[in-house]
C-alpha cells in the first residue's frame, strides 16, 4: 500500500527563521518521485521541489530543500529564511513509478510566518 | 494558455442535479489527473489519464462519477445526481510525461457547492 503521512497539523515561525516540515511515506516500490506543493488561500497548488528515489543528493531549489532520508522513508521539507508570503498549506506527495503512477498526497501541514 | 485551465470556477447546484466539470490541460501534456479537495483537508485522488491508455478509475467515490478525455486534450468529470457529500473543490492536474521528474501543474479548481 501507498502512504503518505503529514504528522503536523499546524506550525508556525518566525520571519526570517527556518522550518522543517515532515513527511514520512510508504511504498513497496523501489522507484518513486517525490514532491512537495504550496497552495497558499487562493487555493492555487504550487509545485516547490522534487526528490527522485534514486537521487543521491538531496534537492535543493531557492529556499527550499528536501531533507531525503531514504531508510527512514521521510523527505522533509526545509524552508529557509522564512517569508511571510511563505503562509500557506504544505502538501507532500509521491508518486510510484512502477504501480500505477498516481500521485498520493499527505493532509497536509499548515504553515503560519509570525512578523 | 500558459497553464491549466477549469470552467467553471464556482457551480452552485440543488441536490439531485447533474455537473459537468471541465479542464483543459497544458498543450502536450500526455497525463491529466482529477482530484477532490473537501474543506481544510488534503487531495483525493479521482481519476487519470495517460495519453490514449485506458484510464484509472480506482479513485472514482461511486458510480455517480465519470470523466472523459478526448485524446490528450480536454476532460470533463461529470457527477450525476449530485449529494450534498460532493461539495468540494475539484482540481484538475496535467503532467509531460509519468516517468521521471514530472510534476503536475494545477488548475485553479472548480468549488462546487450542492445545496
Amino acid at each position: 500500500a501507498q502512504k503518505i503521512t503529514q504528522t503536523q497539523p499546524g506550525m508556525f515561525v518566525q520571519e526570517k527563521e527556518a522550518v522543517t516540515l515532515d513527511c514520512t511515506y510508504d511504498t513497496s516500490d523501489p522507484s518513486y518521485g517525490l514532491f512537495w506543493y504550496k497552495q497558499p488561500s487562493s487555493g492555487e497548488m504550487i509545485f516547490l521541489i522534487y526528490q527522485g528515489s534514486y537521487d543521491q543528493q538531496n534537492a535543493t531549489e531557492g529556499r527550499y530543500s528536501l531533507n531525503f532520508q531514504k531508510a527512514r522513508k521521510s523527505a522533509n521539507l526545509v524552508i529557509s529564511a522564512s517569508q511571510l508570503g511563505d503562509s500557506a498549506m504544505y502538501f507532500c506527495a509521491m508518486r510510484p513509478v512502477n504501480t500505477g503512477n498516481q500521485f498520493y498526497f499527505g493532509t497536509g501541514t499548515s504553515l503560519t510566518v509570525i512578523p | 494558455g500558459a497553464g491549466v485551465s477549469q470552467s467553471p470556477s464556482n457551480k452552485v447546484t440543488e441536490k439531485g442535479k447533474d455537473v459537468e466539470l471541465r479542464c483543459d490541460p497544458i498543450s502536450g501534456h500526455t497525463a491529466l489527473y482529477w482530484y477532490r479537495q473537501r474543506l481544510g483537508q488534503g487531495l483525493e485522488f479521482l481519476i487519470y489519464f495517460q495519453g490514449n491508455s485506458a484510464p484509472d478509475k480506482s479513485g472514482l467515490p461511486s458510480d455517480r462519477f465519470s470523466a472523459e478525455r478526448t485524446g490528450e486534450s480536454v476532460s470533463t468529470l461529470t457527477i450525476q445526481r449530485t449529494q450534498q457529500e460532493d461539495s468540494a473543490v475539484y482540481l484538475c492536474a496535467s503532467s509531460l510525461k509519468i516517468t521521471g521528474r514530472s510534476e503536475q501543474y494545477f488548475g485553479p479548481g472548480t468549488r462546487l457547492t450542492v445545496t
